[in-house]
């Protein structure tokens, strides 16, 4: 158990161009969680996969924002055109869901830290 | 729609002193709440959590909180803080029903320990 990381850990871009962002979960867990988080605010949820499948967006994603998780392993985060209210520490997190033994417990990654200039 | 309200942004305290950093949340339906721990440049942690049974939760680094359905809260407390407890501290709240299990967390509360 390596724990989840996230790459990269730093990003600073230039308005209107695009990032993209990786998590790596724990391997044996089944569902990935991104969240938002900016400075004196506490995490807010994006979005959350279970294995490959996408189940929920929240109304912060807009459009400009696509999550992927295409073999159930590994997860992305793509910001297009990016803004400078984008600027935030995107944080991924992953949990083992088994329906008989729930423990609801996420384990976060460290973040990526984005600024857009 | 569910909130957590987290009543102090900063608390600071001497080392040896006891804390508590106070969390109440709303929601018309039953709740599983928890406790997360930030240090600087890190992941969220999991501190605590209560699912159901007794009010009183002990959790990692001797902190405990308490569970009141009465008053909607579950305040984190800890009878003597060490100066590596300075951290952002997060209570976070979902909800019973539904199979998304997605916590809805507080602004955070700043605990600061001085010498």
């Amino acid at each position: 158990d390596t724990g989840v990381s996230q790459d990269p850990r730093h990003k600073i871009t230039k308005r209107g161009q695009n990032v993209t962002f990786r998590c790596d979960p724990i391997s044996e867990h089944n569902r990935l969680y991104w969240y938002r988080q900016t400075l004196g605010q506490g995490p807010e949820f994006l979005t959350y996969f279970q294995n490959e499948a996408q189940l929920e967006k929240s109304r912060l994603l807009s459009d400009r924002f696509s999550a992927e998780r295409p073999k159930g392993s590994f997860s992305t985060l793509e910001i297009q055109r990016t803004e400078q209210g984008d600027s935030a520490m995107y944080l991924c997190a992953s949990s083992l869901f088994i329906s008989a033994a729930i423990t609801y417990e996420q384990y976060f990654g460290p973040g990526t830290r984005l600024t857009v200039t | 729609a569910q909130s957590v309200t987290q009543l102090d942004s900063q608390v600071p305290v001497f080392e040896e002193a006891p804390v508590e950093l106070r969390c109440n949340y709303s929601s018309s339906v039953s709740v599983y709440l928890f406790w997360y721990v930030q240090y600087p440049n890190q992941g969220l942690q999991l501190l605590l959590k209560y699912l159901s049974g007794s009010t009183l939760v002990k959790g990692i680094n001797g902190f405990e909180a308490e569970f009141n359905k009465s008053q909607t809260s579950f305040h984190l407390r800890k009878p003597s803080v060490h100066i590596s407890d300075t951290a952002e501290y997060f209570c976070a709240v979902t909800f019973k029903s539904g199979g998304s299990y997605i916590p809805t967390f507080g602004r955070g509360t700043s605990l600061i320990v001085h010498p």
